[in-house]
């Protein structure tokens, strides 16, 4: 159990178009997702915590007029990169968890996200 | 501020050895501590965690040893294989204070056959 999914698992987009990254809980309701961006040989850096119904809270730093995070249902998150430019190329990873009370993230499997 | 210390950065093990990557913590509010495993292109996975109630966990050829004194975890993988060579995490989370993780800078570890 605890599988989250990632779509797409890899886009290319030109400089100043969108891309939307899907995040969905496959067997479970994720009261809480999370979601990261990872650069190479480098740890997950947190961009944003969301939970179901409510606006995202961003760390320091993300700009939410960039990274527009949606956590409509309990089993879906998006996140969308706004005119994304070559220095938005990384690897974003979501996770999810239960919600208060548990510790455990289950994480996604990654979307890798170049830039041209 | 980095609130959980990781090393070594980088692992070099023969096949068979023992691999050991150490944590130090700073907040002594967490109460989680899960280490992942990340191949190359993959999201982590859980690898085995434990809570500060507890001085060692052991799941197969994965321990964990945990020193609440000293603010200190580390993992210990017996019997190394050419495939757990990946980058493995540290990390902490405090429960009822939004479970997010702070991670470690994290291990690459190879394991030579």
């Amino acid at each position: 159990g605890a599988v989250v999914s990632q779509h797409p698992s890899r886009v290319i987009c030109k400089s100043g178009t969108s891309v939307k990254i899907e995040c969905r809980s496959l067997d479970f309701q994720a009261t809480t997702m999370f979601w990261y961006r990872q650069f190479p040989k480098q740890s997950l850096m947190l961009m944003a915590t969301s939970n179901e119904g409510s606006k995202a809270t961003y760390e320091q730093g993300v700009e939410k007029d960039k990274f527009l995070i949606n956590h409509a249902s309990l089993t879906l998150s998006t996140l969308t990169v706004t005119s994304a430019h070559p220095e938005d190329s990384s690897f974003y990873i979501c996770s999810a968890s239960l919600g208060e009370g548990y510790n455990e993230q289950f994480f996604g499997p990654g979307t890798r996200l170049t830039v041209l | 501020q980095q609130q959980v210390k990781q090393s070594p950065q980088s692992l070099i093990v023969q096949k068979g050895g023992i691999s050991i990557i150490n944590c130090a913590y700073e907040n002594t509010a967490f109460d989680y501590f899960p280490w992942y495993q990340q191949f190359p292109g993959k999201g982590p996975a859980l690898l085995i965690a434990i809570r500060p109630d507890v001085s060692e966990k052991k799941e197969g050829r994965f321990t964990i040893s945990f020193n609440k004194s000293a603010k200190q975890f580390s993992l210990h993988i017996m019997d190394s294989q050419p495939g757990d060579s990946a980058t493995y995490f540290c990390a902490a989370s405090v429960r009822n204070a939004g479970n997010m993780l702070t991670f470690g800078g994290g291990t690459r570890l190879m394991v030579k056959p």
